[in-house]
C-alpha cells in the first residue's frame, strides 16, 4: 500500500458525460501528479500540483482539467467524454517536486474508466 | 525536449534465469534514474532507483547499473521468480525543480516460464 488512495476504482460512463475523479496523496506529501495509461500503453503525464499550484503540464486535452484543493487532495475533471479516454488514470504523490529527482513519486491503485 | 527508449518490449525467461532491461535517455543534466513495476490491476510502484553519482546499487535479486556517458542504465533481475512478471517502466526525471516531471519509459512486459 503506497498510501495514496483514489476514487472510484471503476467508472463506466456514456460519451458526451462528465466524471470527476479524485486523490488523496500520501499525508505530508505535496506535489500531486496525474498519469493517462491507456490499454498495453505506457504512462502519459497529464498534469501535475504542488501546494494548490499548478505546476506542470504534459499533454493534457481541453475537455480535461484539475485542481488541488488546500487539504492538498486533488481531483481530475474529465468532459465531453470520448470513447478513446477509456482508460487508467493514476495519480502519485511525491513530498516535493520528484522531476528534480530529489524525491520519489508513490502511485496510487487508479481509477479505470470505461466510456462506452 | 528528453527522450526515453526502453527495450525490450516484451521478455520471456525461464524461472531461475537471469533477466535484463535496459533504459536510453537524451538529457544528459538528468540525475535520477528509478524503476518501478506494475502487476496486474495495480498502481506502479518503485522497486529501485540510482543516483548519477554511483554506477550501480543492488537490492537483493535486483540491481541497477548506470553509464552515464553511454546516457542508459538497466535493470537486472536475478534467479527470476513467478512473482517477478509484470511490466517495469523506467523513468527518467527532468534535471531542473521548476515545472518538474518525470518521462516514463514504454513499459517491458516480463513473463516468467515455470
Amino acid at each position: 500500500d503506497s498510501g495514496v488512495t483514489q476514487t472510484p476504482k471503476h467508472l463506466i460512463t456514456a460519451t458526451g458525460q462528465r466524471v470527476t475523479l479524485r486523490c488523496s496523496p500520501r499525508s505530508g506529501d505535496l506535489s500531486v501528479y496525474w498519469y493517462q495509461q491507456s490499454l498495453d500503453q505506457g504512462l502519459q503525464f497529464l498534469i501535475q500540483y504542488y501546494n494548490g499550484e499548478e505546476r506542470a503540464k504534459g499533454n493534457i486535452l481541453e475537455r480535461f482539467s484539475a485542481q488541488q484543493f488546500p487539504d492538498l487532495h486533488s481531483e481530475l475533471n474529465l468532459s465531453s467524454l470520448e470513447l478513446g479516454d477509456s482508460a487508467l488514470y493514476f495519480c502519485a504523490s511525491s513530498v516535493g517536486l520528484a522531476g528534480a529527482g530529489r524525491d520519489t513519486q508513490y502511485f496510487g491503485p487508479g481509477t479505470r474508466l470505461t466510456v462506452l | 525536449g528528453e527522450n526515453v527508449e526502453q527495450h525490450p518490449s516484451t521478455l520471456s525467461v525461464q524461472e531461475g534465469d537471469s533477466a535484463v532491461i535496459k533504459c536510453t535517455y537524451s538529457d544528459s543534466a538528468s540525475n535520477y534514474f528509478p524503476w518501478y513495476k506494475q502487476e496486474l490491476g495495480k498502481g506502479p510502484q518503485l522497486i529501485i532507483d540510482i543516483r548519477s553519482n554511483v554506477g550501480e546499487k543492488k537490492d537483493q535479486r535486483i540491481a541497477v547499473t548506470l553509464n552515464k556517458t553511454a546516457k542508459h542504465f538497466s535493470l537486472h533481475i536475478t534467479e527470476t521468480q513467478p512473482e517477478d512478471s509484470a511490466v517495469y517502466f523506467c523513468a527518467v526525471p527532468r534535471g531542473y525543480s521548476s515545472a518538474s516531471k518525470i518521462i516514463f519509459g514504454s513499459g517491458t512486459r516480463l513473463s516468467i516460464r515455470p
